[in-house]
């Protein structure tokens, strides 16, 4: 049993474009967060939701819009892909906002 | 802000030998502090979580420790395998987000 799973794993697109990447949880946690991981492989969150609400958004493009349907699921829809969204980008999970958190696998995008 | 770096960034030895990786943090008000494992194209493993409170924590040949008036916290990895090479990760944990280091590649060498 995955515990935290990304789909796609990997996403290749044209510049533009918009595309989705879902996050989905078995874990029974009530955090859940995207980081994005770059190309010098710096890992840094982007957006955590509690309980279905969003508790934070760090100085993140407009282009990129979370979405937490329930309490397993945490999507993330990016508008107008650019060149520089080019990342890893991971979803994890805790029972709490500061507690231990567990990682998917990540989602490897490449704009072209 | 909080700010966490990693020394060195890349760490190489021979196997059997124990080793310390190295993490410091600038905002000393944590709540916890995370080592993570990353090998390479996977995602994050979870090791050792050391709260604010605690010295040190063990997980069999790991060993965290942390000392918050110092902002510093030390994984230290006894009898090293090959099977140990991968990417250690600290992340300091705020009142909110989890601040991560930029990570130590560590090589084991057969």
């Amino acid at each position: 049993d995955t515990a935290v799973s990304q789909t796609p794993k990997y996403l290749v697109t044209q510049m533009g474009n918009d595309k989705s990447i879902k996050c989905e949880q078995n874990l029974g946690h009530d955090t859940m967060y995207w980081y994005k991981q770059d190309s010098k492989k710096f890992l840094k969150i982007m957006f955590s939701y509690n309980n279905k609400e969003l508790i934070i958004n760090e100085t993140v493009p407009n282009r990129f819009s979370p979405k937490s349907p329930d309490k397993a699921h945490l999507n993330l829809h990016i508008n107008s892909l650019e060149l520089g969204d080019s990342a890893v980008y991971f979803c994890a999970s805790s029972q709490a906002p500061t507690g231990s958190q567990y990682f998917g696998p990540g989602t490897r995008l490449l704009v072209l | 802000k909080q700010e966490v770096t990693q020394i060195p960034a890349a760490l190489s030895v021979p196997e059997g030998e124990n080793l310390v990786l190295n993490c410091s943090f600038t905002d000393s008000a944590i709540y916890n502090l995370q080592w993570f494992r990353q090998d390479p194209g996977k995602g994050l493993t979870s090791l050792l979580l050391i709260q604010s409170s605690q010295r040190e924590q063990t997980s069999g040949r790991l060993n965290a420790s942390l000392d918050k008036s110092s902002g510093r916290s030390t994984l230290y990895i006894a009898a090293s395998q090959p099977g140990d090479s991968a990417t250690y990760l600290c992340a300091a944990q705020g009142a909110q987000k989890l601040v991560f280091g930029q990570g130590t590649r560590l090589t084991i060498n057969p």
